[in-house]
């Protein structure tokens, strides 16, 4: 089955400054990918997804880039706001019905004032 | 927001006892999930639905079981809750299988 690898667990930053987040997995069919940020006390929220015919996505100041070849997807928030500090979680799905995501074990953000 | 709820939002139970959590839609999404959420472990599944009365089981469903009557409702029992459950527990609904929509969870202390 699918895995996925998620780094760094924890990662701390100063407000205004860029955060990168990787993701790695090992099924080369899976075709779906998504990032959820999970705020205390929340239930996760897509962010921002990406499918694997498209490398790379963005919306205001999050983004998203996928690379096949290397098997990894991450995520790329800019001019991080004290807001932003969250848990995120990325995932992978599988091709054709799968309908089972895997997910990471997530990344604590903290974006210090 | 996605219309999915979830009670009761905490619960403290002793061991031994049957315990079931509720998961409610109002999205007519035809997969939901069960997935609880421990430290150092990220989101695991417990158990799916793919339709009514269709369920499956996750990568950690033992002690653990799941109904589907209607489209609406996927109810969690711990058929006799151990210490190792306590934990929050999410219900997520998807429409297609791509993404997903989490509710509120269910915070589970068992005693």
């Amino acid at each position: 089955g699918e895995n996925v690898e998620q780094h760094p667990s924890t990662l701390s930053v100063q407000e205004g400054d860029s955060a990168v987040i990787k993701c790695t997995y090992s099924d080369s069919a899976s075709n779906y990918f998504p990032w959820y940020k999970q705020e205390l006390g929340k239930g996760p929220q897509l962010i921002i997804d990406i499918r694997s015919n498209v490398g790379e996505k963005k919306d205001q100041r999050i983004a998203v880039t996928l690379n096949k070849t290397a098997k990894h997807f991450s995520l790329h928030i800019t001019e991080t706001q004290p807001e932003d500090s969250a848990v995120y979680f990325c995932a992978a799905r599988g091709p054709g019905g799968s309908y089972i995501p895997t997910f990471g074990r997530g990344t604590s953000l903290i974006v210090h004032p | 927001d996605a219309g999915i709820t979830q009670s009761p939002r905490h619960k403290v139970t002793e061991t031994g006892t049957p315990v079931t959590l509720r998961c409610h839609q109002t999205e007519n999404h035809r997969y939901m999930y069960w997935y609880r959420q421990d430290p150092g472990h990220g989101l695991r599944l417990i158990h799916y639905s793919y339709g009514v009365k269709d369920t499956d089981k996750g990568e950690v469903s033992d002690g653990y079981s799941v109904s589907r009557s209607k489209t609406e409702d996927f109810l969690l029992t711990l058929e006799s809750a151990t210490s190792s459950q306590t934990s929050v527990y999410f219900c997520a609904i998807s429409e297609s299988g791509d993404t997903q929509y989490f509710g509120p969870g269910t915070r589970l202390t068992v005693l």
